[in-house]
């Protein structure tokens, strides 16, 4: 099986930079995803890690250590429309179909 | 490129009553999950279908559960009779294809909310 955990809530403040963690417990990894999902909303998708390092995408960034079991989701000059729920989720290996599990997301709370 | 559409949106009904909601996948995408999202908890797969087939099930209430993707297109899902503890947030995704050595990045649609009371 597999287990996730990442921070209930974060609070940051406008143009500042939080950083969301998340650890993995997996029996199979084939890359990690972060979601963005504003309340009410579907999941969209953020990033995808599957080799060791940073990813970089305009704000968002994101690390994947899989020797540690590690990521995390860096935003950068916070906007108060990055309020929302991130979540992580691991990829299963080809004996799980690629399946994908997810954490219980962190809300993140941007405050003027 | 239209995303995936699901419909209704919002549903409320009462426990041991049936319900059925709709996915139409994004244009070409073989693959078609639905999950479930109870809140403040992440989406939780369901059932996942390859095509018209099903490739993962494992976690499908089949005593009340069913779910087809007839022609490897559209999907339902039906819950036969409802109980309180399903009231969640169905969601459908759809990607191109299984493939696991490359980014294969699952798009969803806007959910379907389902109270039951």
């Amino acid at each position: 099986g597999q287990n996730i955990d990442q921070p209930t809530e974060m609070t940051a403040t406008e143009g500042a930079i939080v950083q969301i963690n998340c650890t993995y417990q997996t029996s199979g990894f084939n890359g990690l995803f972060w979601y963005q999902q504003h309340a009410g909303e579907a999941p969209t998708f953020l990033s995808y890690n599957v080799l060791d390092g940073l990813e970089e995408k305009g704000r968002f960034s994101s690390f994947l250590s899989r020797s540690k079991g590690y990521s995390y989701l860096l935003l950068k000059e916070l906007q108060m429309k990055d309020s929302a729920s991130y979540l992580c989720a691991v990829r299963g290996g080809r004996d799980s179909w690629g399946k994908l599990q997810f954490g219980a997301g962190t809300q993140v709370v941007v405050t003027p | 490129e239209a995303g995936v559409a699901q419909s209704p949106r919002y549903k409320i009904i009462e426990k041991r009553q049936s319900v059925a909601f709709w996915c139409n996948p994004i244009s070409g995408h073989a693959t078609l999950y639905w999950y479930q999202q109870i809140l403040g908890q992440g989406p939780k797969l369901l059932i996942q279908f390859q095509n018209n087939g099903v490739v993962d099930d494992s976690q499908l209430p089949k005593d009340r559960f069913s779910a087809e993707r007839l022609k490897g297109v559209d999907s339902t899902l039906k819950i036969q009779p409802a109980k309180l503890e399903d009231s969640a947030v169905y969601l459908c995704a759809s990607s191109l294809d299984l493939a696991g050595d490359r980014e294969d990045t699952q798009y969803f649609g806007p959910g379907t909310r389902l109270t039951v009371l």
